[in-house]
C-alpha cells in the first residue's frame, strides 16, 4: 500500500453515460498526477496539479475529461459521454514539490470498461 | 511516441537464473524511475535514480543509470517466482510527467 487511494476499483458503464473517478494522495503530497495506461503500454500523462492549480493538460485530454482538485487534497476526473476508446486503467499518483527528485507514488489505478 | 524503449519486452526464466532488462532512451532525464505493476493493480515503486552512473541496489535487483542519464538497466540475481511482473522504467525530465517505457514482462518459471 503506497498511501493513494483510488475508488471505484472498477468500473463498467455503458456508452454515453458519464463517470467520476476519485484519488486521495499522500496526505502530505503537493502534487498530483492522472494518467491512463492501455493494453500492453505505459501509462501515459492526462494532467497534473499543483495543490489545487490544474498546472499542465495532456492532448490526450479531450474536452470530455475534467479534473478537479478543489481544496488541493483529494481530486476527481470525471468523463462525460464515455467512448469504448476511452476503457482503460486510470491511474492516480502523487509527490511532494521541492523534494530531490519528486519521486511519483501510484494508487491501484480505476479499471474502466465502456460497453 | 514512446520516448523510452524497454527491452526485452518478454522474458521467460528458470527460477534461480540471472537476468538484465534494460530502458533506452535519446533523451537526458533528471532523474528516471524503475516501478513493477501486477496485473490490476497500481505501478509500485523500486528505485529512483539521479546521477549518472548510479548504481542502486535492492536485495537482488541492481539498477544502473548510464553515465549521459539516458539509459538504465534492471539486473536480477537469482530470480524467484515472486520476481514475475511488469517492470516499468519512467524519466523525469524536468516537465513534472513521467515519460513511461511499454515495460519489460518478466517471467520466473518454479
Amino acid at each position: 500500500d503506497t498511501g493513494v487511494s483510488q475508488n471505484p476499483r472498477h468500473k463498467i458503464t455503458k456508452r454515453g453515460q458519464n463517470v467520476t473517478f476519485r484519488c486521495d494522495p499522500i496526505s502530505e503530497h503537493n502534487r498530483l498526477y492522472w494518467y491512463r495506461q492501455t493494453l500492453g503500454q505505459g501509462p501515459e500523462f492526462l494532467t497534473y496539479f499543483q495543490n489545487e492549480a490544474q498546472l499542465e493538460k495532456s492532448r490526450l485530454l479531450s474536452d470530455r475529461f475534467s479534473a478537479e482538485r478543489p481544496k488541493g487534497s483529494f481530486s476527481t476526473l470525471e468523463i462525460q459521454r464515455t467512448e469504448q476508446g476511452d476503457s482503460a486503467m486510470y491511474l492516480c499518483a502523487s509527490s511532494l514539490a521541492g523534494a530531490r527528485t519528486d519521486t511519483q507514488y501510484f494508487g491501484p489505478g480505476t479499471r474502466l470498461t465502456v460497453l | 511516441t514512446q520516448l523510452l524503449e524497454q527491452s526485452p519486452q518478454f522474458l521467460s526464466i528458470q527460477e534461480g537464473e540471472n537476468l538484465t532488462v534494460y530502458c533506452n532512451s535519446s533523451s537526458v532525464f533528471s532523474s528516471l524511475q524503475w516501478y513493477r505493476q501486477e496485473p490490476g493493480e497500481g505501478p509500485v515503486l523500486l528505485v529512483t535514480v539521479v546521477t549518472g552512473g548510479e548504481v542502486k541496489k535492492l536485495k537482488r535487483l541492481t539498477f544502473q543509470f548510464g553515465d549521459a542519464r539516458k539509459d538504465s538497466s534492471l539486473h536480477i540475481t537469482a530470480a524467484q517466482p515472486g520476481d514475475t511482473g511488469l517492470y516499468l522504467c519512467a524519466g523525469a525530465g524536468g516537465n513534472n510527467r513521467l515519460a513511461f517505457g511499454k515495460g519489460n514482462q518478466v517471467v520466473v518459471i518454479p
